[in-house]
């Protein structure tokens, strides 16, 4: 299968603690981006790379949250001390052309 | 203002018959527009791309653009139960750079 893959599927984790999504997108794709949804809401974006370069990030993301992408593969999203608010499933999309592919999405449930 | 706004319905419609979803943008630089759709408790999928004025047909789907209206809908001819699920219309372009950003989606009910 040669889509975007997402690591893991589902988080469950304690109030403080810090998780860590991976996402390794379309090989061909030199744009990867991060978007977090929550129930009856379109997918919000966080951020997006081309090639190892952060090319964005919405002004709306915590400081809590930082990603890399640091060979221009694959890609990280790391939460620090999250909380219950942080809930949602984050999606991963590359792209070449404009058009993006998701993966199918890491469910995070902060308890 | 949103920067994309659809209807978040539940848009219901009848097997066989046409379903209409509409979306509006508000940045008139935004290039180019997209329809996705979401299956509950899954991602999104591409459904169609369209760059231009005026109507784009893929099958049963055709998407319509309208610039100057700040316009973008979704046909969906011969509505099948399999076609129940939420569709997302996004902008691309303009002062959004590289990114999509997605209105919060239709949810569509096709019954037998």
């Amino acid at each position: 299968d040669t889509g975007v893959s997402q690591d893991p599927r589902h988080k469950i984790t304690k109030r403080g603690q810090n998780v860590t999504f991976r996402c390794d997108p379309i090989s061909e794709h030199n744009r990867l981006y991060w978007y977090r949804q929550t129930l009856g809401q379109g997918p919000e974006f966080l951020t997006y790379f081309q090639n190892e370069a952060q090319l964005e990030k919405s002004r709306l993301l915590s400081d809590r949250f930082s990603a890399e992408r640091p060979k221009g593969s694959f890609s990280t999203l790391e939460i620090q001390r999250t909380e219950q608010g942080d809930s949602a499933m984050y999606l991963c999309a590359s792209s070449n052309t404009g058009e993006l592919f998701f993966g199918e999405g890491s469910r995070l449930t902060v308890l | 203002q949103k920067e994309v706004e659809q209807n978040s319905g539940p848009l219901s419609v009848p097997e066989g018959a046409i379903a209409s979803l509409n979306c509006t943008y508000s940045d008139r630089g935004s290039q180019s527009f997209f329809w996705y759709r979401q299956y509950s408790g899954k991602s999104p999928e591409l459904i169609m791309s369209i760059y231009s004025n005026g109507d784009k047909e893929d099958g049963r789907f055709t998407a319509q653009l309208n610039k100057a209206s700040q316009y973008v809908s979704l046909l969906i001819r011969d509505s099948q139960p399999s076609d129940s699920a939420t569709y997302l219309c996004a902008g691309g372009g303009g002062n959004q750079g590289g990114k999509l950003i997605f209105g919060q989606g239709t949810e569509l009910s096709v019954k037998p």
